[in-house]
């Protein structure tokens, strides 16, 4: 199975702050990588698919990068409603593998 | 509206069985792929399942291949998850999820776009 290893697995920063949470995959799956936001009491919500692509109506100020075994996703002007814990996830192959996620805090 | 919604969770004892569905609306059922995910309580999600369009091709995780069944009624926009032998680590919220495909280059990128709100299942004595 492909092991997707996110760091760090917590983060403190503020309102305005420029964050990027990294996903490091165990073997090589090109960009088959994906980002989720996830609230409390929610389902995940796709911000990043394709490793770069930015989905519908998700704000400018996420984006994400990187291919091969290492990728990113950055969120710059960090506002209120992004804290949330976030999860990279692989679709190169099956069994599809999530990260441990990530959890943005104020 | 692209909508998914699971139903069917519940409290079942260990060894016991339960039958989840997931009805679609708000875009053409037959043209998807389609996702089944859990999440145990305070953990990353875990993908269990998906299968083709017309339902030929289905993958499992290794977790619950030979206990679980996913189909799909694509007359009645629905999917389904059939699980058997039910265990306690089996406990989570169960999502659906619709697939996408991207394209870049030779690339055929499958990603899962909208999820449902997901249904609880719990497994205990």
């Amino acid at each position: 199975d492909i092991q997707m290893t996110q760091s760090p697995s917590s983060l403190s920063a503020s309102i305005g702050d420029r964050v990027t949470i990294t996903c490091r995959a165990s073997q090589n799956i090109g960009s088959y990588v994906q980002w989720y936001q996830q609230k409390p009491g929610r389902a995940p919500a796709l911000i990043i698919y394709a490793a770069s692509n930015l989905q519908s109506r998700v704000p400018s100020r996420f984006s994400g990068g990187g291919s091969g075994t290492d990728f990113s996703l950055t969120i710059s002007n960090l506002q209120l409603e992004d804290f949330a814990t976030y999860y990279c996830h692989q679709t190169y192959t099956t069994p599809r593998t999530f990260g441990q996620g990530t959890k943005l805090e104020i | 509206q692209v909508q998914l919604a699971e139903s069917g969770g519940d409290l079942v004892k260990p060894g016991g069985s339960l039958r989840l569905s997931c009805v679609a609306s708000g875009f053409t059922f037959s043209d998807h792929f389609l996702s089944w995910v859990r999440q145990a309580p305070g953990q990353a999600p875990e993908w269990l399942s998906y299968i083709s369009t017309s339902g030929n091709t289905i993958y499992y995780s290794d977790s619950v291949k030979g206990r679980f069944t996913t189909s799909r009624d694509n007359a009645r926009n629905s999917l389904f998850l059939e699980m058997t032998s039910l265990r306690a680590d089996d406990t989570a919220i169960y999502y659906c999820a619709r697939e996408l495909r991207h394209y870049s280059g030779l690339s055929k990128v499958f990603y899962m776009d909208v999820w449902g709100k997901g249904t609880m299942v719990t497994v205990s004595s």
